[in-house]
């Protein structure tokens, strides 16, 4: 079955700054990756998704690299806002067809002021 | 767009009863939607694929017969906890990606207490 590794180490940052969060996988390589954001007590909120032959996705402050032969996604948050403390959770589909997902442990950002 | 609600936000029962909780798409068809189990400081499992029309897809080592799952409706699927024990404690959160799409939309989660 696909691993998923996030660090679960929470992440630190001063406001300002940019935020970067790791994401490996190992076996197969899925088609796309997806990253979700999930607040204390609540449902997670999809944030971006990135296809297998795109190197790099951007929305507004964020920005995704999915490197296939590493096996490894990037997300960072530039500029970075208190506002933006939350858990930040990858995703990745199964190797046969569908859309379930398997997520990662995710990983804590806490920005500070 | 693409909203999901979930009803109850919070239950506490009684061990040895049953709770049902239901998962709506507001704005949109749903055919497939997902059932997840987040304990404290752990990442979402995926316990069931609840499909319109048809039986449920449950993942190992989850009990079918324990988490019973209807999807009766392109807008509503349920998910009863049957005989909840005090280990089913947790909070249960749904998701349906709208057709066509890959990303899914979560509701907002359900916490389960049983006493």
């Amino acid at each position: 079955s696909q691993k998923i590794e996030q660090n679960s180490e929470a992440l630190n940052i001063q406001e300002g700054k940019t935020a970067t969060l790791t994401c490996n996988y190992t076996n197969y390589s899925p088609a796309y990756l997806q990253w979700y954001r999930q607040d204390p007590g609540r449902g997670p909120v999809f944030l971006l998704l990135i296809r297998e032959n795109e190197k790099e996705k951007r929305k507004e402050r964020l920005k995704v690299t999915f490197d296939t032969t590493l096996k490894q996604s990037l997300f960072h948050i530039t500029a970075s806002q208190p506002a933006d403390s939350a858990t930040y959770l990858c995703a990745l589909p199964p190797p046969a067809a569908g859309n379930k997902l398997t997520f990662g442990g995710g990983t804590r950002v806490l920005v500070k002021p | 767009g693409a909203v999901v609600s979930q009803h109850p936000s919070w239950v506490i029962c009684k061990s040895g009863t049953s709770v049902k909780i239901e998962c709506r798409s507001l704005d949109f068809q749903a055919t497939t939607m997902f059932w997840y189990r987040q304990f404290p400081k752990q990442s979402l499992m995926l316990m069931a694929t609840s499909n319109e029309g048809s039986k449920a897809t449950y993942e190992q080592g989850v009990e079918k017969d324990k988490f019973l799952i209807n999807h009766a409706s392109l807008t509503l699927s349920t998910l009863t906890v049957t005989s909840a024990h005090p280990e089913d404690s947790s909070f249960y959160i749904c998701s349906a990606p709208p057709a066509g799409t890959y990303e899914q939309y979560f509701g907002p989660g359900t916490r389960l207490t049983v006493t």
